[in-house]
């Protein structure tokens, strides 16, 4: 089966903070994604990596960066957390590109910036 | 850009009865992929069934299927003899990268 995990399930950050959020697939899938996840607005992308130290923004990228440094390892950065960060991440990895891929999806990390 | 609009943002349904979940959807490309996402209560994203535009047949995962009109650009869901574990939420979404609805809440009353 495949894994996707992310390092924190809940994380609480001041504001101005610069916060890390990890995440690791262990299938050798070459795609990894980045969403927000906010009631009443379902699922919204970030960036996303078709390969190693590649990326591309999504839907929402104003106020994040990511880092692909291994294939495995998928990293979303906040440069100066706001309140309006406050959210849910969810991290997905699919096997190949294409958009008939199916994605795979780590537990989400929820992130309250104070 | 492509949008995808879930109507229902809550249903509910007994336990052993069909529900039906609607998702319409709008793009322009000849050939996509749909596909509805289960998340449960503090639970991994998980899919349940996608279906190629290309194919005029609707895709089917056991209790779960799918009515597909792709002139009327619309894509739902049936969930047939429904469990408690069917409770979570429903997205529908376009492609990948995921274009998604807003979702559906689903309650199973025992």
């Amino acid at each position: 089966d495949v894994k996707v995990t992310q390092s924190s399930r809940y994380l609480v950050k001041r504001t101005g903070e610069k916060v890390f959020l990890e995440c690791v697939q262990d299938m050798d899938h070459e795609n990894m994604f980045w969403y927000r996840q906010d009631p009443g607005l379902g699922l919204r992308l970030i960036y996303f990596s078709y390969d190693v130290k590649m990326k591309e923004k999504g839907d929402i990228p104003e106020g994040y960066s990511v880092s692909r440094e291994k294939k495995e390892r998928f990293s979303l950065i906040l440069e100066s957390a706001s309140t309006n960060q406050t959210s849910m991440y969810l991290c997905a990895s699919s096997l190949g590109q294409g958009f008939q891929e199916t994605q795979y999806f780590g537990p989400g990390t929820r992130l309250l910036v104070l | 850009a492509q949008t995808v609009t879930q109507s229902q943002p809550e249903m509910s349904v007994q336990e052993a009865e069909t529900v039906t979940l609607s998702c319409t959807y709008d793009t322009s490309e000849s050939d996509y992929y749909l596909f509805w996402y289960k998340q449960p209560p503090s639970r991994q994203m998980i899919l349940v069934i996608r279906q190629e535009a290309y194919k005029q047949q609707n895709a089917t995962e056991n209790r779960f299927s799918v009515n597909f009109q792709k002139a009327a650009k619309s894509f739902s869901l049936k969930i047939s003899d429904s469990q408690l574990g069917d409770a979570a939420m429903y997205f529908c979404a376009y492609n990948t990268p995921l274009v998604f609805g807003k979702g559906t809440r689903l309650s199973v009353i025992a």
